[in-house]
């Protein structure tokens, strides 16, 4: 079945800097890869997916690259804020297998004012 | 709210005894997934419903685990005999048919079993 890895574990930014989470997949048949944040004591909420006929995806803040070929990808915030401060989690999918999701461990991201 | 919808918010039990959770997804939503998580971890997939067929369940799900969906619309998961292992957040979520559409959690039962 699918393994996700996701490093680091922790990461501590300075407001205003930016911030890189990386993932790598084991499954070669995986197409989809949302990137999901919850706060503590709330769910997980979606802020940004890529699907693997796309490169790159950027939405304001955040982006995600996907490296299809090494089976990797990443989620960068820029201009970070303490509302950023979170776990964030990465996922992935074959979409053919009801969209079930296999997620990384997680980062938790603390913005320093 | 009327996003996915999870009762209890919490519930602690003692080791043995059985309990029952419940997900109300969003309401045009046909698939809807079990994920347990437990602290520092990201969720784990146990099974997943089209309409009221379970169509895959995880290895993680031992007997001790059922989920139903009987009228394609809430679901429940029955833990029997917990045991502390199965202390954990049990997170629902829901999504439309098709490929890669996104999948909307509720905000989880957090089990403690003592």
């Amino acid at each position: 079945g699918e393994n996700v890895e996701q490093h680091p574990s922790t990461l501590s930014v300075q407001e205003g800097d930016s911030a890189v989470i990386k993932c790598t997949y084991s499954d070669s048949a995986s197409n989809y890869f949302p990137w999901y944040k919850q706060e503590l004591g709330k769910r997980p909420q979606l802020i940004i997916d890529i699907r693997s006929n796309v490169g790159e995806k950027k939405d304001q803040r955040i982006a995600v690259t996907l490296n299809k070929t090494a089976k990797h990808f990443s989620l960068h915030i820029t201009e970070t804020q303490p509302e950023d401060s979170a776990v964030y989690f990465c996922a992935a999918s074959r979409g053919a297998a009801g969209n079930k999701l296999t997620f990384g461990g997680g980062t938790r991201v603390l913005v320093k004012p | 709210d009327t996003g996915v919808s999870q009762n209890p918010r919490h519930k602690i039990t003692k080791r043995g005894q059985n309990v029952t959770f419940r997900c109300d997804p969003i309401s045009e939503h046909n698939r809807l997934y079990w994920y347990r998580q437990t602290l520092g971890q990201g969720p784990e997939f146990l099974t997943y419903f089209q309409n009221e067929a379970q169509l895959e369940k995880s290895r993680l799900l031992s007997d001790r685990f059922s989920a139903e969906r009987p009228k394609g619309s809430f679901s429940t998961l029955e833990i029997q005999r917990t045991e502390q292992g199965d202390s954990a957040m049990y997170l629902c979520a829901s999504s439309r048919q098709g490929v890669n559409t996104e999948a909307f959690f509720g905000q989880g039962t957090r089990l403690t079993v003592v």
